[in-house]
């Protein structure tokens, strides 16, 4: 079974530039998650879709991030304009919908806002 | 919101000792409780989770065990390898979601 993909792997960008992040789930998985990772910290959760719809963004900065999963398959996220702590690892995680769904990962995005 | 706390934030052992690695949540609903581990420079992985409904589930030289009242659970690893050095992640969430709130992390770190 293929893996969550990401691209691209590594962004470094200037701040106040756009960037953006994409991430092509498991086959069959309607949900999907985008994660937040700063160095030396726990993941954390920046949106949910189940298939083409947004679960919860509570915790998006949506001054400047944006995400959409259009068609319920593939995700893009966005940050316009980026600012130096923006730098961390954007993981894509994706799970089947349900009480028992495992999440899993991808390899993440890892930008640096200089 | 839920809030999870793990410590130690690193730990080293010798090579065929046991690790114990402590989370403690907020919320009492929260339901599942899986552990990620997490190699240098790659993604996390889980290594085993834990329901509600259970009490303790072991799986090879990994166990971990939940105590609701007290709302902690910890990660127990046996007979430690040098492969066992990582970044573990403990994580909680509630309800169909699934929403993961993680704890910031254990590096642990098995010594030849």
């Amino acid at each position: 079974e293929a893996g969550v993909a990401q691209s691209p792997r590594y962004k470094i960008i200037e701040k106040r530039q756009s960037v953006a992040f994409w991430c092509n789930p498991i086959s069959g998985h309607a949900t999907l998650y985008w994660y937040q990772q700063i160095l030396g910290q726990g993941p954390k959760l920046l949106i949910q879709f189940q298939n083409n719809g947004v679960v919860d963004d509570s915790q998006l900065p949506k001054d400047r991030f944006s995400a959409e999963r259009l068609k319920g398959v593939d995700s893009t996220l966005k940050i316009q304009p980026a600012k130096l702590e923006d730098s961390a690892v954007y993981l894509c995680a994706s799970g089947v919908a349900g009480a028992n769904n495992e999440q899993f990962f991808g390899p993440g995005t890892r930008l640096t806002v200089l | 919101g839920e809030n999870v706390e793990q410590h130690p934030s690193t730990l080293s052992v010798q090579e065929g000792d046991s690790a114990v690695i402590k989370c403690t949540y907020s919320d009492s609903a929260s339901n599942y409780f899986p552990w990620y581990k997490q190699e240098l420079g790659k993604r996390p992985q889980l290594i085993i989770d834990i329901r509600s409904n259970v009490g303790e589930k072991k799986d090879q030289r990994i166990a971990v065990t939940l105590n609701k009242t007290a709302k902690h659970f910890s990660l127990h690893i046996t007979e430690t390898q040098p492969e066992d050095s990582a970044v573990y992640f403990c994580a909680a969430s509630k309800g169909s979601a699934r929403q993961l709130t993680f704890g910031s992390g254990t590096q642990l770190t098995v010594l030849p």
